[in-house]
């Protein structure tokens, strides 16, 4: 089952910061994180266990909340770097090694 | 390290013919996949593999196929092209455990 993604495009300024947030309906094992530029492959960023932990990666960090199915990726004072389109992918309980990625939310960063 | 490398990265084909996309890691990395991506859209699965000689269906197989004969190699099969299978794909590895995925290049796919 695909995980949902929201917003599906932010567009900022530098300096500005957003959260990416991704929903799942089942039970997840794990989620990660990936930034993919036009015409290139995804990079991995980072992924996160249940557990609630938050991990970070420069100014970037992310949360899981397993209550809540749901994790958010945390983009602070943007650099136009951050430019892309962020790709959450899931695992669940139920079929770890096997993931499902969300159809991405693109930033935009502007001088 | 090449990391995970996919050939060839540009293809067009006419439609009813066959090709295979090649991907090979040199990770040793036990995960293998295969995505397609069509535009402006999200990652899909088609296959994967958790070791040798084991391959299971994702989400789209439907006009694919593959093997895992080694660790390394993990190649795509597409059988009587169609339009509908023009997209980029990407083959990807991971190891076990908590890492992610990395990407191969991709290869971008027209069928005419």
């Amino acid at each position: 089952q695909q995980p949902v993604q929201s917003p599906q495009a932010v567009i900022l300024r530098e300096g500005e910061d957003a959260v990416i947030n991704c929903s799942s309906s089942k039970a997840l094992y794990s989620v990660h994180w990936y930034r993919q530029k036009h015409g290139e492959a995804p990079v991995f960023l980072m992924i996160l266990l249940k557990g609630g932990e938050q991990k970070g990666h420069e100014k970037i960090s992310a949360s899981f909340n397993e209550k809540k199915q749901q994790s958010s990726l945390y983009l602070t004072a943007s650099q136009l770097s951050y430019s892309g389109t962020y790709f959450c992918g899931t695992e669940y309980k139920t079929n770890a090694g096997k993931s499902t990625f969300g159809d991405g939310t693109t930033l935009t960063v502007k001088p | 390290n090449a990391g995970v490398t996919q050939t060839p990265k540009f293809r067009i084909l006419k439609i009813g013919q066959s090709m295979t996309l090649q991907c090979t890691q040199d990770m040793n990395h036990n995960y293998m996949y295969w995505y397609r991506q069509d535009p402006g859209m999200g990652l899909k699965l088609i296959y994967y593999s958790v070791g040798a000689g084991i391959t299971d269906k994702g989400e789209v197989p439907n006009g694919y196929n593959v093997s895992r004969s080694t660790t390394e190699d993990f190649p795509l099969r597409l059988e009587l092209a169609a339009p509908s299978q023009t997209s980029v794909y990407f083959c990807a590895s991971r190891a076990e455990g908590s890492s992610g995925y990395t990407f191969g290049s991709g290869t971008r796919l027209t069928v005419v």
